[in-house]
């Protein structure tokens, strides 16, 4: 049963614009919320993360945003680079570091100079 | 070590035969974590260990599926008589314990073939 729903599968953005992957969860017990993102032969990274107590979070290029009543939380990348070009996972959890992580299907982001 | 290690980076398997895959966690961590990749997938949760004890097998696919942490630190991952639905990335992942999370570190992983 997957509790972690992504889309899009894939995205073509252009250099400069703002690439959005959208993620919706069904467990309410989950309350972190991880953005990972994989290159080729690499294993998946962290890039960004959230809990459900503020609605955004932004580190540099990267934001998330979290809309707990809807279980919807979203990555949005501005100024997207070729070097963004990457697999992204939004995944899901429990508070503590002894829970496993449940992830999306992961959207391959490809990005066009 | 600066990172999650992983042996054999590849490795193909004729069906029937067992494999041991291996997982060097950074040192200190308490937390290590299998994950089964397939093709075009996000990872599945295998199994967690919390030092040498397995307190999660839930993820593991068969019991084909074994896997074991001795001394608290390297894990190995072993498929008996493997199948063509083996084939998959298995990606190991560490993590410090006793807090919030803040995020697993992963290895390469290793892909297996089964032919």
């Amino acid at each position: 049963q997957q509790q972690v729903k992504q889309s899009p599968q894939s995205l073509i953005v252009q250099k400069g614009g703002i690439s959005i992957i959208n993620c919706a969860y069904e467990n309410t017990a989950f309350d972190y919320f991880p953005w990972y993102q994989q290159f080729p032969g690499k294993g998946p990274a962290l890039l960004i993360a959230i809990r459900p107590d503020v609605s955004e979070k932004k580190e540099g290029r990267f934001t998330i945003s979290f809309n707990k009543s809807a279980k919807q939380f979203s990555l949005h990348i501005m100024d997207s680079q070729p070097g963004d070009s990457a697999t992204y996972f939004c995944a899901a959890s429990k508070s503590y570091n002894t829970d496993k992580l449940i992830f999306g299907t992961g959207t391959r982001l490809q990005v066009f100079p | 070590g600066a990172g999650v290690s992983q042996s054999p980076r590849y490795k193909v398997a004729k069906r029937g035969q067992d494999v041991a895959l291996r997982c060097d966690p950074i040192s200190g961590h308490v937390s290590l974590f299998w994950y089964q990749q397939a093709l075009g997938q996000g990872p599945e949760f295998l199994t967690y260990f919390q030092n040498e004890a397995q307190l999660d097998k839930s993820g593991l696919p068969s019991d084909r599926f074994f896997a074991e942490r001795p001394e608290g630190s390297v894990s190995t991952l072993k498929i008996q008589r493997t199948q063509q639905e083996d084939s998959a990335v298995y990606l190991c992942a560490s993590s410090q314990t006793g807090g919030l999370n803040y995020g697993y570190t992963f290895g390469s992983g290793t892909r297996l073939t089964v032919v």
